[in-house]
């Protein structure tokens, strides 16, 4: 099955600096693979994701790329504000409807003002 | 956008009490919802997959017989908590999929807290 690596695991970055997120996946039959933001005792929510056949894909300050060779996709945060505050989670799968999401571990961005 | 709607949002109840949790998908069709659970500053763990008019396909060291789930219709999954105990304290999260390839959208949680 699906097994997904985060890192870090924790990142603190001063208000306007950029944060950055990596991930890797295992199974090459991945090819959807989102990003999450959870705040505490909240909905996990879309933030941003990217299918197999895009290698970057940019949503205002937030950007996402993936190297489906090396197996590894990344999420960049620019400009950051204490709002950015909060656990990003790193996600692969939908080589199926039915399959779900595997989720990495999680990373706690601290963006101090 | 879609929406996923998750209740009850908080439940504190005695030990051997049994809990029902409803996901429901408010404005799109479900054809899978899957069920996460969740401990204090970790990651989602994959509980169950739900299929309407199927049985649920439980990851392994899931108890079937406790986590009881029923995807009676395509915008309806429950999860029954049976004769929970106080181990079984956690946040539950539903997450639901429309469209075959699309994101999973996921309900605001349940607390769970046994006494």
């Amino acid at each position: 099955g699906e097994n997904v690596e985060q890192h870090p695991s924790t990142l603190s970055v001063q208000e306007g600096d950029s944060a950055v997120i990596k991930c890797t996946y295992s199974d090459s039959a991945s090819n959807y693979f989102p990003w999450y933001k959870q705040e505490l005792g909240k909905r996990p929510q879309l933030i941003i994701d990217i299918r197999s056949n895009v290698g970057e894909k940019k949503d205002q300050r937030i950007a996402v790329t993936l190297n489906k060779t090396a197996k590894h996709f990344s999420l960049h945060i620019t400009e950051t504000q204490p709002e950015d505050s909060a656990v990003y989670f790193c996600a692969a799968g939908g080589s199926s409807g039915n399959t779900p999401l595997v989720f990495g571990k999680g990373t706690r961005l601290s963006v101090i003002a | 956008g879609a929406v996923v709607s998750q209740h009850p949002s908080r439940v504190i109840c005695k030990s051997g009490t049994s809990v029902k949790i409803e996901c429901r998908s408010l404005d799109f069709q479900a054809t899978t919802m899957f069920w996460y659970r969740q401990f204090p500053k970790q990651s989602l763990m994959l509980m169950a997959t739900s299929n309407e008019g199927s049985k649920a396909t439980y990851e392994q060291g899931v108890e079937k017989d406790k986590f009881l789930i029923n995807h009676a219709s395509l915008t309806l999954s429950t999860l029954t908590v049976t004769s929970a105990h106080p181990e079984d304290s956690s946040f539950y999260i539903c997450s639901a999929r429309g469209e075959w390839m699309g994101p999973q959208h996921f309900g605001d949680g349940t607390r769970l807290s046994i006494l």
